[in-house]
């Protein structure tokens, strides 16, 4: 069974650039989610998507991020314009409804310069 | 509001020893999901365990063991006889109601020294 792909591994931006994440889960797993990973601490959610509707987006910064799921399959991640703080790694996983377990991709690693 | 503390932010170990990695979790829901994480150096998170809040029985799988105590609202993960692939990142997490809206905590590094 293939494993959550995500692309690009490792993206370099200048501030005020922008910058997408793409994201494609586990075949049959409706959940998907957006999580990132700041050096040194947690994964913190930003959305969490349940077939191509958005379940959670509380913590996404909707001045400057945004989220799509179209058809309820891959997702892609947008930043713009990036800032300083942005720099993290963007993590996403799928789930199976009820098992809860997050499957999660190898991250995208960002750097705003 | 859901919580995570892992108390320890790195831990240090000789190859062979025992080692523990606390958690400590705060939630207001009766049904919640707790869950265990490994973060190698390469970076993918691999999921260990899950338990639910109805289920305070430890669990045991090979050198690995869990012990969910709902009274002190912890649920520690104890690594026996350390071996060096052991070193990476543990994060803690929780799914309060289970509405698979996952809280991670800030995680222990944890190095085996050969």
């Amino acid at each position: 069974e293939a494993g959550v792909a995500q692309s690009p591994r490792y993206k370099i931006i200048e501030k005020r650039q922008s910058v997408a994440f793409w994201c494609n889960p586990i075949s049959g797993h409706a959940t998907l989610y957006w999580y990132q990973q700041i050096l040194g601490q947690g994964p913190k959610l930003l959305i969490q998507f349940q077939n191509n509707g958005v379940v959670d987006d509380s913590q996404l910064p909707k001045d400057r991020f945004s989220a799509e799921r179209l058809k309820g399959v891959d997702s892609t991640l947008k930043i713009q314009p990036a800032k300083l703080e942005d720099s993290a790694v963007y993590l996403c996983a799928s789930s199976y409804q009820s098992t809860g377990e997050l499957f999660f991709g190898e991250g995208s690693r960002l750097t705003v310069l | 509001a859901q919580k995570v503390t892992q108390a320890q932010t790195e831990i240090s170990v000789v190859e062979k020893e025992d080692v523990t990695l606390d958690c400590v979790y705060e939630t207001r829901d009766t049904t919640y999901y707790l869950f265990w994480y490994k973060q190698p150096p390469s970076g993918e998170l691999v999921f260990l365990i899950r338990r639910n809040s109805f289920d305070e029985q430890n669990e045991i799988s090979g050198r690995y063991s869990w012990n969910f105590q709902k009274s002190t609202s912890s649920f520690n993960f104890t690594i026996t006889a350390s071996q060096v692939v052991d070193s990476a990142v543990y994060f803690c997490a929780l799914d309060s109601g289970g509405y698979q809206k996952v809280t991670f905590g800030t995680g222990t590094k944890l190095q085996v020294i050969p």
